[in-house]
């Protein structure tokens, strides 16, 4: 079976281009979750959908994030304009019933921004 | 909201011997418990995870204990292989349903 797929693998942009990850989670399951990882702050959610629907956007940093989930196969979270602070490895997640249940991560996007 | 501590941060232990990460977390609401692992460069991947209405929970070479009254929970890997090397993540639900928080990670190191 698919695992979580996320695309692109690696990123490098500049500041202030426009950035897009893309995930799609494994069919069936109804929740999906952002998440940044960083040495300095460790793992955070930055948002969860459940049935394509956003739930909890509480760990968007700023106005620059946002996220979209258009269909319960596709999801983008987008950066614009991106910061050098912006730099860590983006994970996807999905489960089968919310953060209670096992989350499958996907195998990231590692962001740069130069 | 959710706090998770995790020690220690970093863990060497022999081959073969055992390996004990523990983590605190402050919602009493809290009532489910994943342990990650993550190796370097790759995804974190569920290894095991308990949820409140059990103590303890085994699979192979790897324990979940929980006491809910003191709020701790540990992960027991016994018998050590080197490929058990990686960095380790607990994780508590608090009482939302939409998030688990983090600990901040052990890395173990297996030592030949």
């Amino acid at each position: 079976d698919a695992g979580v797929i996320q695309s692109p693998r690696h990123e490098v942009t500049e500041m202030g281009q426009e950035v897009t990850l893309r995930c799609k989670p494994i069919s069936g399951h109804n929740s999906l979750f952002w998440y940044r990882q960083t040495m300095m702050r460790g793992l955070e959610l930055l948002i969860y959908f459940n049935n394509n629907v956003p739930i909890d956007d509480s760990g968007m940093p700023e106005d620059r994030f946002s996220a979209k989930m258009p269909n319960a196969s596709f999801s983008t979270l987008k950066i614009q304009p991106s910061e050098p602070r912006d730099s860590a490895v983006y994970f996807c997640a999905s489960s089968s019933g919310g953060a209670k249940q096992p989350q499958h991560f996907g195998d990231g996007t590692r962001l740069s921004i130069l | 909201g959710e706090n998770v501590e995790q020690h220690p941060s970093t863990l060497s232990v022999q081959e073969g011997d055992s390996a004990v990460i523990k983590c605190t977390y402050s919602d009493s609401a809290s009532n489910y418990f994943p342990w990650y692992k993550q190796e370097l460069g790759k995804r974190p991947q569920l290894i095991i995870d308990i949820r409140s209405n059990v103590g303890e929970k085994k699979d192979q070479r790897i324990a979940v204990t929980l006491n809910k009254t003191a709020k701790h929970f540990s992960l027991h890997i016994t018998e050590t292989q080197p490929e058990d090397s990686a960095v380790y993540f607990c994780a508590a639900s608090g009482s939302s349903a939409s998030k688990i928080i983090f600990g901040s990670g052990t890395r173990l190191s297996i030592r030949p």
